[in-house]
């Protein structure tokens, strides 16, 4: 079953913790990408990557990072720099084609 | 930047009725136009899609219509239903800026039974 995953789906950070969001994908894509969702605003871009070992920061970088070791991995980590972290997050991939993007199910974050 | 302007923010229509949702881009560069729909706790999924090589695509329901030299596309919903409602994204995409993905901010569809 090709797809996108991304763990856990709920997430809960005391104030000042780092927490790591899961993102993986047996689609075989090259690009992946870190969106946050927030009422009214849409998504906003975090970081992406288009190759393993490479990565570019989005509209939203600071107090995030990320790393993509892997083809198929591209964790993102809110850290404790993020003021405002509570947010719904989505990890997408995209095809070499430049078509489609797939979305994972995304992670809910919130800080307690 | 806001590479994407989106309307409007929020849309109710009548069971039957036609959607309308448009979007306005800046970069020329972009060369995909996919419309994407999201139900609540749940991941966008492609619902339509053009490249600018076209003015129209119709899938079922569902139509894009695209103005290259105005800048602009628009998602049009023909007979809503309430199963359409929903939020809807437009999007665009570059192959040359690095190929990244920039979204609108959403449009959120009731559709009234």
């Amino acid at each position: 079953d090709g797809g996108i995953t991304q763990s856990p789906k709920y997430l809960f950070r005391k104030e000042g913790q780092n927490v790591t969001l899961s993102c993986e994908q047996n689609l075989n894509h090259d690009a992946m990408y870190w969106y946050r969702q927030d009422p009214g605003q849409g998504l906003r871009l975090i970081y992406y990557s288009q190759i393993v070992n490479d990565f570019q920061k989005g509209d939203i970088a600071e107090g995030y990072s990320v790393s993509r070791e892997k083809k198929e991995s591209f964790p993102l980590t809110v850290t404790s720099a993020q003021k405002n972290p509570t947010a719904f997050y989505l990890c997408a991939s995209r095809s070499p084609q430049n078509t489609e993007a797939f979305f994972g199910q995304g992670t809910r974050l919130t800080v307690v | 930047q806001q590479q994407v302007k989106q309307s409007p923010q929020s849309l109710i229509v009548q069971k039957g009725g036609i959607s309308i949702i448009n979007c306005a881009y800046e970069n020329t560069a972009f060369d995909y136009f996919p419309w994407y729909q999201q139900f609540p706790g749940k991941g966008p999924a492609l619902l339509i899609a053009i490249r600018p090589d076209v003015s129209e695509k119709k899938e079922g329901r569902f139509t894009i219509s695209f103005n290259k030299s105005a800048k602009q596309f628009s998602l049009h919903i023909m007979d809503s239903q309430p199963g359409d409602s929903a939020t809807y994204f437009c999007a665009v995409h570059s192959p040359y800026n690095n190929n990244d993905m920039r979204f609108g901010a959403g449009t959120r569809l009731t559709v009234k039974p």
